[in-house]
């Protein structure tokens, strides 16, 4: 069975720095991978997905991430933190034909001025 | 356009009562989920529909019924609600395409509260 692991439950960034959310997960298969974000009071929004191909996928609102498959990691980065990007982080592992995500416990970040 | 849509956003209700959330979504997707987030936040997946068949019914207690009418709607019906069922439910879609993954998108979320 699929799972996700996300070990920071709380980070904080000081605006500017650059960003690092980990996420391992645990799949037989070859994984499909999302990262979604979440603030506060609302809906689930997409960053970015991994099917296949190049391991270093790009997002929206300049995110990033990359597929280590050896690692069995897919984490997310950014390279200077807005305020606004202050909210909950969840990775999520589908399978390849199938139509379930697990989800991770979710990472809230945390971004100070 | 909300590509997918649930209503209501926000319900408040007595325990006991019978609730429903409606869900659309006008992606053309051929598949539809009730996901729930947990007051810690867990995300887990409820139910599945595919062309209006369920297909994956996680262990859910049966006062929680899906209904699909068609591939374009998905809806939640809650009998006898109790305290725990206050989470924020989330409708999703996704259009399943062998070999080219299944990215699904999510609704704006439905803030349930019993008190």
């Amino acid at each position: 069975a699929q799972s996700v692991t996300q070990p920071d439950i709380h980070i904080t960034v000081s605006e500017g720095a650059s960003l690092e959310l980990r996420c391992n997960y645990s799949y037989g298969a070859t994984p499909y991978l999302f990262w979604y974000v979440q603030s506060p009071g609302q809906g689930l929004q997409l960053l970015l997905k991994y099917f296949s191909g190049d391991t270093l996928v790009q997002g929206i609102k300049g995110f990033e991430a990359e597929f280590k498959r050896s690692q069995s990691s897919f984490n997310l980065r950014k390279p200077s933190v807005h305020w606004s990007d202050a909210a909950e982080y969840f990775c999520a592992v589908g399978a390849v034909y199938g139509n379930k995500l697990v989800f991770g416990a979710g990472t809230i970040l945390r971004v100070k001025s | 356009d909300t590509a997918v849509s649930q209503t209501p956003k926000y319900l408040v209700t007595q325990m006991g009562n019978d609730k429903s959330i409606k869900c659309e979504q006008n992606l053309g997707h051929d598949t539809m989920y009730w996901y729930k987030q947990d007051s810690k936040k867990f995300l887990k997946i409820m139910f599945s529909y595919n062309n209006k068949e369920l297909i994956i019914n996680e262990t859910v207690p049966n006062r929680f019924s899906p209904k699909s009418p068609d591939k374009a709607h998905l809806n939640l019906h809650i009998n006898s609600l109790e305290l725990g069922d206050s989470a924020v439910y989330f409708c999703a879609s996704s259009q399943t395409v062998q070999g080219n993954g299944n990215t699904i998108y999510f609704g704006e979320g439905s803030w349930l509260t019993v008190v």
